[in-house]
């Protein structure tokens, strides 16, 4: 069965470090999305991408965070200078078709840290 | 952003149990509505999607009411296997709003 995939699992940095989150979409998907958890909260959606280029963000995907898509395959979610506050799961969603009945796919997640 | 509410619980069941949740929606412009099934550090995993007619799959039965803006969840002959967070997701043009989802304990 097709799967999203993500990488690392868990990365623990300091405040202020680049952090960059891989994500491997399901082959022939054509919309990503980045949610994240913090631990005890609820899902919550960052960004979602089609077409190479952000189709829509959240409050919280603000200028420290960045998405691109550099080879066709990998989906990759950047902060660019990481906060306490951003310790989070962060999971990676891809879909077939936007709107609709279109199931999202998720991937198990990568745990971030920051101390 | 629109907001999808659900009851947080904990629910605690004894094995064999019917327990049913509900979820309601603010946005009436919501397009579809699902059920998602969250273990602890998981990923959420799809339980299944919510038509306006109702549908059941195995023990789990799904409802829409779209005039009142709420879904509901019933599990039939719950098993313990079926501890988890459940939660509601509604989707609109973009991607998925998740509520804060309902934790479910069965007990032996």
């Amino acid at each position: 069965e097709p799967e999203v995939t993500q990488t690392p699992s868990h990365q623990v940095t300091q405040m202020g470090q680049e952090v960059i989150l891989r994500c491997v979409p399901i082959s022939n998907h054509l919309y990503f999305y980045w949610y994240r958890q913090i631990l005890g909260q609820k899902v919550e959606f960052l960004v979602s991408f089609y077409n190479n280029e952000i189709s829509e963000k959240s409050e919280i995907f603000d200028d420290q965070f960045s998405v691109e898509r550099p080879d066709g395959s990998n989906f990759t979610l950047k902060i660019r200078s990481t906060k306490l506050e951003d310790s989070a799961m962060y999971f990676c969603a891809s879909s077939a078709q936007v709107g609709g009945t279109g199931e999202l796919f998720f991937g198990e997640g990568s745990r971030l840290t920051v101390l | 952003r629109k907001e999808v509410e659900q009851d947080p619980g904990p629910f605690n069941v004894p094995e064999g149990a019917t327990v049913a949740f509900n979820c309601t929606y603010s946005n009436s412009a919501s397009q579809s509505f699902f059920w998602y099934r969250q273990d602890c550090r998981k990923e959420p995993k799809l339980l299944m999607s919510v038509y306006s007619s109702g549908n059941e799959d195995g023990r789990f039965t799904a409802q829409l009411n779209r005039a009142s803006q709420y879904i509901s969840l019933l599990i039939r002959d719950s098993k313990l296997s079926d501890s988890a967070t459940y939660l509601c997701a509604v989707r609109g043009a973009d991607g998925l709003t998740f509520g804060k989802g309902t934790h479910l304990i069965i007990q032996p």
